[in-house]
């Protein structure tokens, strides 16, 4: 059973830029979640994507979207970075509706805005 | 509106010690889910426990156990015989029956001294 995997590990952008994380969720999943976590904070939901669509925003900008692909990984877009977008981004797979489902999370990727 | 309460920032204790972690939430939903995650310092979450609002009981898990208590809206999360491999910061979590995103705490960093 393959996990979930996050890429790139580490990001380095400018104020004002855009930037693109993936995510590949764990085999059979059909539901991923993007998290943020500001340092020194619990995770954030940011969105979640449930067969290609959106299924449930938290409370983020616009410039925040995502994209969900027919093998259910999934993108998530920043449109002009600012400062306080440095976080460690997580993504979440699972699998609702199954008995005792849970939400697997992949390494994350640090975003680093200068 | 949902919340998770996690009072404390960090605890320290000396290896083999048992060490409680607290957790506090607020939820309006009569059908909801809490769970405790571990972040080690290479920032992945690990999945712990996870309880449904319909079961109270309580359960010893290896050294992990939890006291689930509606009456007081606490979930708290017990170690058994510190590890030095504890260390890392844990987050209480909710998540409501009608949605599949998660609200975590800010965490308590828990740092086990050899």
């Amino acid at each position: 059973e393959t996990g979930v995997t996050q890429s790139p590990t580490h990001l380095i952008k400018t104020r004002g830029q855009q930037v693109t994380l993936r995510c590949s969720s764990q085999s059979g999943h059909n539901t991923v979640s993007w998290y943020q976590q500001a340092l020194g904070q619990g995770p954030q939901f940011i969105f979640q994507y449930y067969r290609e669509e959106e299924n449930g925003r938290g409370n983020f900008p616009p410039r925040f979207s995502g994209l969900q692909f027919p093998n259910y990984s999934s993108e998530l877009n920043v449109n002009a970075l600012e400062l306080d977008d440095s976080a460690l981004y997580l993504c979440a797979s699972s699998l609702p509706g199954t008995l005792n489902y849970e939400q697997y999370f992949g390494p994350g990727t640090r975003l680093t805005v200068t | 509106a949902q919340k998770v309460t996690q009072a404390q920032t960090e605890i320290s204790v000396v290896e083999k010690e048992d060490v409680t972690l607290d957790c506090v939430y607020e939820t309006r939903d009569t059908t909801y889910y809490l769970f405790w995650y571990k972040q080690p310092p290479s920032g992945e979450l690990v999945f712990l426990i996870r309880r449904n609002s319909f079961d109270e009981q309580n359960e010893i898990s290896g050294r992990y156990s939890w006291n689930f208590q509606k009456s007081t809206s606490s979930f708290n999360f017990t170690i058994t015989a510190s590890q030095v491999v504890d260390s890392a910061v844990y987050f209480c979590a909710l998540s409501e029956g009608r949605d599949d995103k998660i609200i975590f705490g800010k965490g308590t960093r828990l740092h086990i001294l050899p």
